[in-house]
Order: structure tokens, then sequence, then C-alpha cells
């Protein structure tokens, strides 16, 4: 069965810093990544996904990740973070099931 | 474009009684998923449907039941709610390929008391 894990459970930055949110997963064949963006009150909206090919991928809002197979980690980047991002973000894999399973999220504090 | 519709959006139930959440979608997806979101926890995934007829468990299904009663609509019933059972709900639905993400709905904050 497949499962996500996200270390860190809150992140505080300085406005203009950069930002790196950790995912690790777990899965036996080709995953399905992605990740999502929750503001307070909200319902998820889809940052980016990996399903195949390049391994860097771009996403809305100036997000970018990884997809590391050796390392079953599939990190979030932002070069330099702004007020509007403060939010919870989550990852999350699917197999070809369509069972989607997420994690259980990073909230990011964005300091003035 | 409504997407994905949750109904209700609020609602207080008394420990022992039912309800159904109810959800569609007008994308023509084949799947659809209902999660929980509890503070700390993250999503976990109750049940989903990969495809109209279809349904499977997901990571916490006890106490629940749910009905895919055709390619849009997906129901998910409590059928003798209990305080733990008090959450954010949220219905989401996906194309049916496995590279396709989920869109989700505004979701449903249901406390039993």
């Amino acid at each position: 069965a497949q499962s996500v894990t996200q270390p860190d459970i809150h992140i505080t930055v300085s406005e203009g810093a950069s930002l790196e949110l950790r995912c690790n997963y777990s899965y036996g064949a080709t995953p399905y990544l992605f990740w999502y963006v929750q503001s307070p009150g909200q319902g998820l909206q889809l940052l980016l996904k990996y399903f195949s090919g390049d391994t860097l991928v771009q996403g809305i809002k100036g997000f970018e990740a990884e997809f590391k197979r050796s390392q079953s980690s599939f990190n979030l980047r932002k070069p330099s973070v702004h007020w509007s991002d403060a939010a919870e973000y989550f990852c999350a894999v699917k197999g070809g099931s369509e069972k989607l399973v997420f994690g259980k999220g990073t909230k990011l504090t964005v300091n003035p | 474009n409504a997407g994905v519709t949750q109904t209700p959006k609020f609602q207080v139930l008394k420990t022992g009684q039912s309800m159904t959440l109810q959800c569609a979608q007008d994308m023509n997806h084949n799947s659809m998923y209902w999660y929980r979101q509890d503070p700390g926890m993250g999503l976990r995934l109750i049940y989903y449907s990969a495809s109209e007829g279809t349904t499977d468990k997901g990571e916490v299904p006890n106490g629940y039941n749910v009905s895919r009663l055709n390619k849009r609509e997906f129901s998910l019933r409590l059928e003798s709610a209990a305080p733990s059972q008090t959450s954010v709900y949220f219905c989401a639905s996906s194309l049916g390929q496995s590279y396709t993400e989920a869109f989700f709905g505004q979701g449903t904050r249901l406390t039993v008391v």
C-alpha cells in the first residue's frame, strides 16, 4: 500500500527566503506524485504533479518539485517566498488503482 | 463551471443520528473520493470509487458507507454518528487515469455532539 511522509509539521521562513518542503513516499511501482496547497478555510488546489519524464517539474505560483527515485522523495521548492504563500501544503501519491493518499501536511508561516 | 459540489456545507448531529453527505461532479470524471481532515492528521482517505459501479475502502473506512449512485454522484453515509467523526469532509474527483489530478470540493464541516 502506498504512503506519504512529510517530516516537517511546521516551517517558518522570512519573506524573500527560499523554501524547501520535504516529501517521502512509499510505493512499489511507478508513483504518480502531487503537491497541493490549502489556504485557511479553503479546499485544496493543485500546485504541480509528476508522472513521467523530466524529474524537475514546474508548477503554479513559482513552485517546482524534483522527483528522486533513489531517495523516494518529491520535495517542493520555491526560490523566494511571498507572504501570500502562507498555507498548508500536502504531498500525495497515487497508484495504478486510482487510490490517492496524502501526507499529514506541512504548515508554512511566512514572517515579514 | 461548478466542478465538485458538496452538500451540506455545515452540519451538527447528535450522537447516534444518521446522515448522508452528498457529492456531485460535472466534469465527467470516472474516479471519486471521500476524505476526512483533522488537525495534524492531514487528509485521510475514507473510500474511493475508481469507476461507476465500484467502491473500495481507504485508510479509515470504519463507521462509513458509500454509494456511487451514478457517474456524477458519490455519497457518504454515517449510519450512527459518533463524536470521533467530527471532522471536515472533502469529496474529490479525478478523470480516472493515474497521472491525472484530483479536484476537490469546498468541504463539509460536521460536528457530532
